[in-house]
């Protein structure tokens, strides 16, 4: 069946613009995950959502980071007057709750690049 | 958060058993077991995971300890297609079992 989906697969994108990250879940999977993977190094995490609500966003960076998902399905990540630091890959996961018990699928994957 | 504990690199040769360890000593009774490889130039990708007893999949093994302080990761036949990092990790049961992600075990598979 159809995995998650991130777009776009990479994204170039002056110092100072914003950008919008885009993730498909898988269908009927009601949490979804954003991770940031800077070369490298780990996945750290960004932020979570139960439907569309997100109860955690400790984990964004900055007050520039943003994020919303609707209709329990897609997601945007939305990164406003982007700086070199925000070049990385955004990850992109979902699981059918956000139980323990479920693994989380990863999506490809979106590598920023900010000049 | 919690934490776990893993050797920085191993190395296999292709065809034989690889037994990958994690240490978490910290985990508490409701945690379960995760572990996630990654491939170079990809995203992670899932691989197994317990709460108590052992467990096997068409991937790999997944042994824990009885005290669930450690477990071991079993691949049973290294291919070079196993060659990745594979981290271990337990769900932490607050913030929506967000995956904490250690270093991980750099693996390779020698020809």
């Amino acid at each position: 069946g159809a995995g998650v989906s991130q777009s776009p697969s990479n994204k170039v994108t002056e110092k100072g613009k914003d950008v919008e990250l885009r993730c498909d879940p898988i269908s009927g999977h009601t949490a979804l995950y954003w991770y940031r993977q800077r070369l490298g190094q780990g996945l750290e995490f960004l932020i979570y959502f139960q439907g569309n609500s997100a109860p955690d966003k400790s984990g964004l960076p900055s007050d520039r980071f943003s994020a919303e998902r609707t209709g329990e399905s897609v997601s945007t990540l939305t990164i406003q007057r982007t700086q070199q630091e925000d070049s990385a890959v955004y990850l992109c996961a979902s699981s059918l709750e956000t139980s323990g018990s479920y693994e989380q699928y990863f999506g490809p994957g979106t590598r920023l690049t900010v000049t | 958060d919690a934490k776990t504990t893993q050797p920085n690199s191993m190395e296999s040769n292709e065809e034989e058993p690889v037994h990958l360890p994690c240490n978490h000593s910290t985990i508490s009774g409701t945690d379960y077991i995760h572990w996630y490889r990654q491939l170079p130039s990809q995203g992670p990708e899932y691989v197994i995971h317990g709460l108590t007893s052992n467990v096997n999949n068409r991937m790999a093994s997944l042994a824990i300890a009885e005290d669930r302080k450690s477990s071991t990761l079993i691949l049973h036949r290294a291919t070079l297609r196993d060659a990745a990092v594979y981290y271990c990790m337990t769900r932490d049961m607050e913030y929506g079992n967000k995956l904490v992600f250690g270093a991980g075990t750099i693996l390779r598979v020698k020809s």
